[in-house]
């Protein structure tokens, strides 16, 4: 069974920094994976795709990496600024993608203190 | 492109009515359709996969006879919530699958309902 986990699962950091959210899966096994941000009591924004075949895609100021072999991925978020404040959560779709089910994991908190 | 809308977006109803839900694509066919639960300062978990036109796929552990789902045309598919009782209160979304799109594969989500059942 397929297992997300994302750490840390809260972070602060002041406003400029760069940072980094790391997200790991049990099952190397995967069609894509995907990166979301929560806003509170919003629904989720998609951030980045990557499929299983892609190494890496940039959207702006966030780059997401993909290592299927050892189950991780992780977002990149370069010169954060407040409005950066969310949940983020990664998602992976198993299965071949014949049933493009995303299991997500369990979400990092970051706040960006201006 | 690629919005998907959700409506209501909160709703409060008595313990025991039912209460339904919509997802709709706004500006794409979705043949399929996913709902989600999420409690507070909880993940996502899938409920059932909505396949138009055909019967929608529930997970384990998830009642269909109480999450009655209808997804009746290619940009519509509805989540009725029967009998609803306290527990059942919780934060619903709704995703759509881009199929004729560029972006093949991803999933646009709905801004969620937000459901209390007294």
């Amino acid at each position: 069974k397929q297992e997300v986990t994302q750490i840390p699962a809260a972070l602060s950091v002041p406003e400029g920094e760069n940072l980094v959210l790391n997200c790991s899966f049990t099952d190397s096994a995967i069609y894509n994976l995907q990166w979301f941000r929560q806003d509170p009591g919003k629904g989720l924004t998609s951030l980045l795709l990557i499929q299983s075949s892609q190494r890496e895609q940039t959207s702006g100021r966030l780059n997401a990496s993909l290592d299927k072999s050892s189950g991780r991925s992780t977002l990149y978020i370069a010169a954060s600024q407040p409005g950066d404040s969310a949940t983020y959560l990664c998602a992976v779709v198993g299965d071949g993608g014949a049933t493009n089910k995303l299991i997500f994991g369990t979400g990092t908190l970051l706040a960006v203190q201006p | 492109g690629a919005v998907v809308s959700q409506h209501p977006s909160r709703v409060i109803c008595k313990s025991g009515t039912s209460v339904k839900i919509e997802c709709r694509s706004l500006d794409f066919q979705a043949t399929t359709m996913f709902w989600y639960r999420q409690f507070p300062k909880q993940s996502l978990m899938l409920m059932a996969t909505s396949n138009e036109g055909s019967k929608a796929t529930y997970e384990q552990g998830v009642e269909k006879d109480k999450f009655l789902i209808n997804h009746a045309s290619l940009t519509l598919s509805t989540l009725t919530v029967t009998s609803a009782h306290p527990e059942d209160s919780s934060f619903y979304i709704c995703s759509a699958r881009d199929v004729g799109g560029w972006s093949y594969n991803e999933q646009f989500f709905g801004p969620g309902t937000r459901l209390t059942v007294l």
